[in-house]
């Protein structure tokens, strides 16, 4: 396995435009979060998955963002009509579930969007 | 106020120089991260923990659930060690799943 990965690494985009992000977990992992980090700040919670149920979203989450897991494996992340606030680093990871935990969460690269 | 606090923001230091770095957090909590990010870089679980102490090779963290506080250590620093730390915590309150994060120390080592 070779860990959680995201697609794309780097987005640059004009103000107004939208985009979307791609996060493909470890395989065996149900549970699916999205994080966004702002330049020289801690990562802030978004939004999480358990199988393709979204259970929890943070009121960072305007309704311009959205965000699916429709098969329960991948995920993606979508922002419409982008503003220059939304660049950030957005983050994905990915755990494990079953009695017990609480599990350790595993990262990816992040997708580094700038919005111009 | 944050729920977690890190400190220092910044250090400096000389390859060989032993390492701390605090995190002080003000909810209950079912478990702490430490975590690594390299710049441009995504971030690495280096340690999870709910109790007590654990070591991975220079590494060391410890809490005390007690006084809502984590360390972690490097022991022998070295300028690979250049990163920034990131303390996290999974707090008893509403969802026990997501993670929240301090702001992270950014570390420096000189050779």
């Amino acid at each position: 396995d070779t860990g959680v990965s995201q697609d794309p690494r780097h987005k640059i985009t004009k103000r107004g435009q939208n985009v979307t992000f791609r996060c493909d977990p470890i395989s065996e992992h149900n549970r699916l979060y999205w994080y966004r980090q702002t330049l020289g700040q801690g990562p802030e919670f978004l939004t999480y998955f358990q199988n393709e149920a979204q259970l929890e979203k943070s009121r960072l989450l305007s309704d311009r963002f959205s965000a699916e897991r429709p098969k329960g494996s991948f995920s993606t992340l979508e922002i419409q009509r982008t503003e220059q606030g939304d660049s950030a680093m957005y983050l994905c990871a990915s755990s494990s579930t079953g009695t017990g935990g609480p599990y350790e969460q595993y990262f990816g690269p992040g997708t580094r969007l700038t919005v111009t | 106020k944050n729920e977690v606090e890190q400190s220092p923001q910044n250090l400096t230091a000389q390859e060989g120089e032993f390492i701390t770095i605090n995190c002080s957090y003000s909810v209950g909590i079912s478990a702490l991260h430490w975590l690594q990010q390299h710049p441009g870089g995504g971030i690495v679980s280096l340690f999870m923990l709910s109790s007590g102490k654990k070591k991975h090779g220079r590494l060391i963290a410890t809490i005390n659930i007690q006084e809502k506080h984590s360390s972690l250590h490097i022991t022998a620093s070295h300028p690979r060690d250049s990163a920034v730390y990131i303390c996290a915590v999974k707090t008893l309150r509403g969802s026990n799943y997501k993670l929240t994060f301090g702001k992270g120390t950014l570390l420096t080592v000189n050779p």
